[in-house]
């Protein structure tokens, strides 16, 4: 156990809509990502956390915001919801040994 | 941007046979890891390489990393069904913010 949960594990939503992930770790790790993963494309970072008020963009940071207001949640915004942002959102936390660990994945289907 | 070559992309073979996956980059890692992943699941971590030139067991999978901590390597001995799955290697940054992957490798081990 990772010490990871993910909310929702499933969403469908419509294009123009708000959509907002949690990430919730139980262990109080300074590190927290949000990775999405697609056919063809594997699985790539869209946000960075390295603690509270702190975060950086990744490699496909557009049309997403971040929040990490506490330790323990990182969340992932959607502004506006657009059908290339159907994915599967994966959230990690890197934890001692700069090991990473991924929660079990938000299947997010915008139609 | 670092990039990480994982081959290759699909392997099936015949239970018992041995394998070996690859994953190569131009950049130098700080660490590397290798998950395994399951339909609907999260990347489950299977084992972190440190040191250039490290080599770690796990029963039948080793994994060695590069002396210059550029590449990596997955062998697997005597293949089992259970195996099949989708195989990640991810390369850590120097600054240990940023987990870059490789596009997988789809194993299918068939009895």
């Amino acid at each position: 156990d990772a010490g990871i949960t993910q909310s929702p594990r499933h969403k469908v939503t419509e294009t123009g809509t708000p959509v907002t992930l949690r990430c919730h770790q139980t262990e109080n790790h300074r590190y927290m990502y949000w990775y999405r993963q697609d056919p063809g494309h594997g699985l790539r970072l869209i946000h960075y956390s390295y603690g509270v008020k702190d975060t950086d963009k990744g490699e496909v940071s557009d049309g997403y915001s971040v929040s990490r207001s506490k330790t323990e949640d990182f969340l992932l915004t959607l502004e506006s919801a657009t059908s290339s942002q159907t994915s599967v959102y994966f959230c990690a936390i890197r934890k001692a040994g700069n090991t990473i660990y991924f929660g079990e994945g938000s299947w997010l289907t915008v139609v | 941007t670092q990039l990480l070559e994982q081959s290759p992309q699909f392997l099936s073979i015949q239970e018992g046979e041995n394998l070996t996956v690859y994953c190569n980059s131009s950049s130098v890692f700080s660490s590397l890891q290798w998950y395994r992943q399951e339909p609907g699941e999260g990347p489950v971590l299977l084992v972190t390489v440190v040191t250039g030139g490290e080599v770690k067991k796990l029963k039948r999978l080793t994994f060695q990393f590069g002396d210059a901590r550029k590449d990596s390597s997955l062998h697997i001995t005597a293949a089992q069904p259970g195996d099949t799955g989708l195989y990640l290697c991810a390369g850590l940054n120097n600054a240990g913010n940023m987990l870059t992957f490789g596009g997988g490798t789809r194993l299918m081990v068939k009895p």
